[in-house]
């Protein structure tokens, strides 16, 4: 079945460091992949999708890239900020249209100053 | 301002009760969804409701019962059969297909 596999956390980077978090995905189809960002005490928000091979999505300085290859949607970001600070889910559409995301188990990022 | 408001921030149940969770939107989306999240894990959907009066089960639907009477309402009741209800529960609201979901700030359910 559909799935995403998230690097474990938690994640703890010094300001202005560079930021990974891995995400890998199994599907059966053609799905759409997105990474969301729970900030402490709210709900989620997209952070940014990519709903075909070979896209990039980005948002806020965060990128990731859409890889059939090695069916994996890494997130990314050059330089973090004291504020990034979050839970961030990598999660998973199997198709247009579908009515259910399958979610990764989060990843929670700490940057200090 | 538009939005999802999900009431009340904090819930307490006693043992064999009953609670309803509220969900309002006022963003004039067709579709609703519950998800629950537990520590370390991900979401899962409970339910969700692409139309007025109609809703359809999720992933982990046991132990809880939703209704859909207005557009803007999907209030998600977590029955005495849940046994297991401590959780923080998110609501999302959607024009239909997930790529298009906006989530409330979530309701953390406490069992006494």
């Amino acid at each position: 079945g559909d799935s995403v596999t998230q690097m474990e956390g938690p994640v703890t980077l010094s300001e202005e460091a560079f930021l990974t978090i891995n995400c890998t995905y199994t599907a059966t189809g053609y799905p759409s992949l997105f990474w969301y960002v729970q900030y402490p005490g709210e709900g989620l928000q997209l952070l940014l999708k990519a709903t075909k091979a070979d896209d990039k999505g980005s948002n806020k300085g965060f990128e990731a890239t859409y890889r059939k290859e090695t069916t994996s949607f890494h997130l990314e970001k050059g330089s973090v900020q004291v504020s990034d600070s979050a839970v961030y889910f990598c999660a998973l559409s199997p198709r247009t249209g579908a009515n259910n995301l399958f979610f990764g188990t989060g990843t929670r990022l700490t940057v200090i100053p | 301002d538009g939005g999802i408001t999900q009431s009340p921030k904090y819930l307490f149940r006693k043992e064999g009760q009953n609670v309803t969770l509220s969900c309002e939107q006022n963003l004039n989306h067709d579709a609703m969804y519950w998800y629950r999240q537990d520590p370390g894990q991900g979401l899962r959907l409970i339910y969700y409701s692409q139309i007025v009066n109609d809703f359809q089960k999720g992933d982990i639907a046991e132990g809880y019962s939703v209704s859909r009477e207005k557009k803007e309402s999907f209030p998600l009741t977590v029955t005495s059969a849940q046994k297991n209800p401590t959780a923080f529960y998110l609501c999302a609201s959607g024009t239909g297909g997930v790529e298009t979901q906006y989530f409330g700030p979530g309701t953390r359910l406490l069992v006494l």
